[in-house]
C-alpha cells in the first residue's frame, strides 16, 4: 500500500462548479497534512495546511481532515480556468521530518 | 529575498558521467530534502537532512548522493550507477517542529543525452 495515495484523474469540472479532491494515507501518526498546486514545468506551491480534524476554509478553498477515516480532501469552489494544475496532498509523519507526497491529481477547469 | 535556489535549471548529462545538481536556502531552515518527479507523477523522496552532517535516504536513494557541510546548501550528486536519471528534481527546506509546510526551488531539468 502506498503511504498517499491520490487518484490521478484527469478531474474535469466545468467552470464555477466545485472540484472535489481526495487523498488517503497510510500512518495513522501522521500529524500535519497540506494540499499543494503544481502548474505543468513548476515546482509546487502551497495552497491549504490542516493539522486538526475537521474544515478549514481559506478563500475559495476548503481543506477536509478525518484522522479516524485517514482521509484528507481539497474542495475548490466556483473552480476557474486559472485551477487547471496538479494539486498534491503531502503528509509529515509525526517524530520526523519525512514529508511523503501522493501522485498528484491532475484537475481541468473547463470554459 | 528568501527562498530556495536550485541549479542550473536545465542540465544535460552523458551516459556514465556523474553530475551535481545545486541548492542553497537563505531562510534559516534546518531541514532540506530532494525529491525527484518524473512525467505525470508525484514527488518522491530521495534524501533528506535535519541537521547539518546527517542526512536520511529517501525512498529512492539508490544511485544518488548528497552531503550536508553548510546549514544554507544542500547538493545531490547523480552517479553513474542511476541507470535512468533523466527527470525533474526538486529541492525543498522546513523550518524544524511540527506543522511546517515545504518552500521549493524551482527545480533542475536533467536530461540524459
Amino acid at each position: 500500500q502506498k503511504e498517499v495515495e491520490q487518484n490521478s484523474g484527469p478531474l474535469s469540472v466545468p467552470e464555477g462548479a466545485i472540484a472535489s479532491l481526495n487523498c488517503t494515507y497510510s500512518d495513522r501518526g501522521s500529524q500535519s497534512f497540506f494540499w499543494y498546486r503544481q502548474y505543468s514545468g513548476k515546482s509546487p506551491e502551497l495552497i491549504m495546511s490542516i493539522y486538526s480534524n475537521g474544515d478549514k476554509e481559506d478563500g475559495r478553498f476548503t481543506a477536509q481532515l478525518n484522522k479516524a477515516s485517514q482521509y484528507v480532501s481539497l474542495l475548490i469552489r466556483d473552480s476557474q480556468p486559472s485551477d487547471s494544475a496538479t494539486y498534491l496532498c503531502a503528509v509529515n509523519t509525526a517524530g520526523t521530518y519525512k514529508y511523503i507526497f501522493g501522485t498528484g491529481t491532475r484537475l481541468k477547469v473547463l470554459a | 529575498d528568501g527562498g530556495i535556489t536550485q541549479s542550473p535549471k536545465y542540465l544535460f548529462r552523458k551516459e556514465g558521467q556523474n553530475v551535481t545538481l545545486s541548492c542553497e536556502q537563505n531562510l534559516n531552515h534546518d531541514a532540506m530534502y530532494w525529491y525527484r518527479q518524473d512525467p505525470g507523477q508525484g514527488l518522491r523522496l530521495i534524501y533528506y537532512s535535519q541537521i547539518v552532517n546527517d542526512f536520511q535516504k529517501g525512498d529512492i536513494a539508490e544511485g544518488y548522493s548528497v552531503s550536508r557541510e553548510k546549514k544554507e546548501s544542500f547538493p545531490l550528486t547523480v552517479t553513474s550507477a542511476q541507470k535512468n536519471p533523466t527527470a525533474f528534481y526538486l529541492c525543498a527546506s522546513t523550518e524544524t517542529g511540527r506543522n511546517t509546510e515545504a518552500f521549493f526551488g524551482q527545480g533542475t531539468r536533467l536530461t540524459v543525452v
